[in-house]
């Protein structure tokens, strides 16, 4: 069955220093992963997805995602955080070879704080 | 391109009753997911549409039911509310699934009293 894991509920982080967000996913096949974030009271928005290719993929707000297929590892780092950069942070996955084409799972998410 | 509306965005039930959401998606877009959003349970799936068709479904119970258009336009509909249906319900939409990312709804905020 499909699964994704974020490892840590909280992150927290000074602006300036670089982040990173854990996700690891569990899969049949390879997987289409993604990542979302969530501003308190909006819904998701899209940031940045692996399909196939390069192992680090760049994303929107400079943030960037390196997949590790060894590790079953999508961490998503940010090189400088910004404050705005504070939200809830989602990992999600999609089986392309699976029936449930359509679906997204997703993790528990991710609440990042960076502080002044 | 306009995003993906949902409407309304606040509403408030008194158990036993019935609600419908709506959505529609991004012009172009076939494909539209609906999930549940709770602080207990996270995001969880109810179920995709995809020309007119439903292609997924969630476990979730019978009460939890949606519709697709001819236009893409979607709509979800809960019977027999519980106060355990409180909940953010986000409508996403897509090209077609697959390797295309969804796009979000703001969502609906569903209180049950």
């Amino acid at each position: 069955a499909q699964s994704v894991a974020q490892p840590e509920d909280q992150v927290n982080v000074a602006e300036g220093n670089p982040l990173t967000v854990k996700c690891t996913y569990s899969v049949s096949g390879n997987p289409y992963l993604f990542w979302y974030v969530q501003y308190p009271n909006r819904g998701l928005q899209f940031l940045l997805k692996y399909i196939t290719g390069d192992n680090l993929v760049k994303g929107s707000y400079g943030f960037e995602a390196e997949f590790n297929k060894s590790q079953t590892s999508f961490h998503l780092k940010k090189p400088s955080a910004l404050v705005s950069d504070s939200a809830l942070y989602f990992c999600a996955v999609r089986d392309p070879g699976g029936s449930t084409l359509g679906r997204l799972y997703f993790g528990r998410g991710t609440q990042l704080t960076v502080w002044p | 391109k306009a995003g993906v509306t949902q409407t309304p965005r606040y509403l408030i039930k008194t158990r036993g009753q019935q609600v419908t959401l709506s959505c529609s998606p991004i012009s172009g877009h076939r494909s539209v997911s609906w999930y549940q959003q709770t602080p207990g349970q996270g995001l969880q799936f109810l179920f995709e549409y995809f020309s007119e068709t439903q292609r997924n479904k969630g476990n979730f119970p019978g009460r939890f039911s949606g519709r697709q258009f001819s236009n893409s336009r979607s709509e979800m509909n809960v019977s027999t509310l519980e106060l355990g249906d409180s909940a953010l319900y986000l409508c996403a939409s897509s090209m077609s699934g697959g390797y295309n990312e969804q796009f979000f709804g703001p969502g609906t905020r569903l209180t049950v009293l």
